[in-house]
Parts: C-alpha cells; sequence; structure tokens
C-alpha cells in the first residue's frame, strides 16, 4: 500500500464548477501539507500549503486537512479553462529535509 | 521556474551508458532533491542533500549517485543506464525544513 494514495482521474468539469481534489495517506506523522499544480511537460509549482490541521483558503482554492481521518482535500470554486492541469498532494513529517511524499497526481479538464 | 535551471533539457542515451544529469540553482536554499516522475508512479524521491558534501537516498536510489560539491550544483549520475531508468528527472530545492519545493523543468531521459 502507497503512504498516500490518489485518484488519477482523469476529471473533466464543466466551466464555473467546483472542483474537489482529495488523497488520503497512512502515516501519522505527516506534519505538512501541500498541493501542487503541475501544467502539462511543466515542473509542478506550490499551490497550497498547510501546517497540520484546519482549513486555508487562498483565492479560488480551499485547503483541508483532517488528521483524525488521514484525508486532505483541494476545492477550486469558479473553475476556469487556465485550471486545467494535473494536481498532486504531498506531504512529509517533521524532523531533517523536508522529504516529500507525493500522491499520483490527479488530471484536471476544465470544458469551456 | 529562472531560479533552478536544469541540464540537459532532453537527453536519448543507450543501455550501460553513464549519464548525468545537471541541476543548478541561484536560490541558495540548502537543501535540494532529485525526483523521477513515471505514469502510475507520480514523484519519486531518488536522492537529496542537506548540505554541501551532504546527500542521502530516497526511496528509489539504486543505479544512481549524486554528489553536491558546491551549494548551488547537484548532480544526478547514472552509473550504467537502464531501460527502466526512462523518465522525467525533477530537481528540487528548499530553503528549510518546513518550506515546500521550488522545481525545475525537468529533464527528460531516454534510455534505448
Amino acid at each position: 500500500q502507497k503512504e498516500v494514495e490518489q485518484d488519477p482521474g482523469p476529471l473533466s468539469v464543466p466551466e464555473g464548477a467546483i472542483v474537489s481534489l482529495n488523497c488520503t495517506y497512512s502515516n501519522s506523522a505527516f506534519q505538512y501539507f501541500m498541493w501542487y499544480r503541475q501544467y502539462s511537460r511543466k515542473g509542478p509549482e506550490l499551490l497550497m500549503y498547510t501546517y497540520s490541521s484546519g482549513n486555508k483558503e487562498d483565492g479560488r482554492f480551499t485547503a483541508q486537512v483532517d488528521k483524525s481521518s488521514k484525508y486532505i482535500s483541494l476545492f477550486i470554486r469558479d473553475s476556469q479553462p487556465s485550471d486545467s492541469a494535473t494536481y498532486l498532494c504531498a506531504m512529509s513529517a517533521l524532523g531533517g529535509a523536508q522529504k516529500l511524499v507525493f500522491g499520483q497526481g490527479t488530471r484536471l479538464t476544465i470544458n469551456p | 521556474d529562472a531560479g533552478i535551471t536544469q541540464s540537459p533539457r532532453h537527453k536519448v542515451t543507450e543501455t550501460g551508458t553513464p549519464v548525468t544529469l545537471r541541476c543548478h540553482q541561484t536560490e541558495n536554499h540548502r537543501y535540494m532533491y532529485w525526483y523521477r516522475q513515471d505514469p502510475g508512479h507520480g514523484l519519486r524521491l531518488i536522492h537529496y542533500s542537506y548540505g554541501v558534501k551532504d546527500t542521502d537516498k530516497g526511496e528509489v536510489s539504486d543505479g544512481y549517485s549524486v554528489s553536491r560539491s558546491k551549494t548551488e550544483d547537484f548532480l544526478l549520475t547514472l552509473e550504467s543506464a537502464t531501460s527502466s531508468q526512462t523518465s522525467v528527472y525533477f530537481c528540487a530545492t528548499s530553503l528549510s525544513e518546513a518550506g515546500g519545493y521550488t522545481f525545475g523543468s525537468g529533464t527528460r531521459l531516454t534510455v534505448v
């Protein structure tokens, strides 16, 4: 079993829809939770960063962490065609170099 | 990302030959990482560095070695390339133990 599980999709939704992306994990030591966005043939870029449990909002994006359920989510409101990309969840434990463990990535397409 | 340069961007090599990929950063970040990205596996950590001459193995380090003689450069060497090492290789850096990564644009390596 992988430490981080993410549905690879693909996921296709109409423009303006609310998108929900999710990851589950098994390692209770994880404390830092992130979402990266990766456009085709580009490197991932950090989108959202959360420490421990709770919610974080940034514009149209909201990240949620539920450590009791070992479950994290990313919500995209008023989705745009420019949001079409692969979204990767990533997480790490405390201490030393931040060795991120990534989910497989979910490919998202927003249709105009 | 302009602060991280990976070279070469593309390479085709023959089985059994040594290959070196270079990552150069201008961010003065302490931590540097090499990941490979494959369909169905997402991003997997190969090796990482927590300072000049300080390196350690990641999840998939067999067949790879690294060196870091200067803060700005992190080299990944495939000692004897195999077809299973055909992949997209990403370099990443982080300033601290908990700040998230900045990724390079990747090197697409094909071993024939």
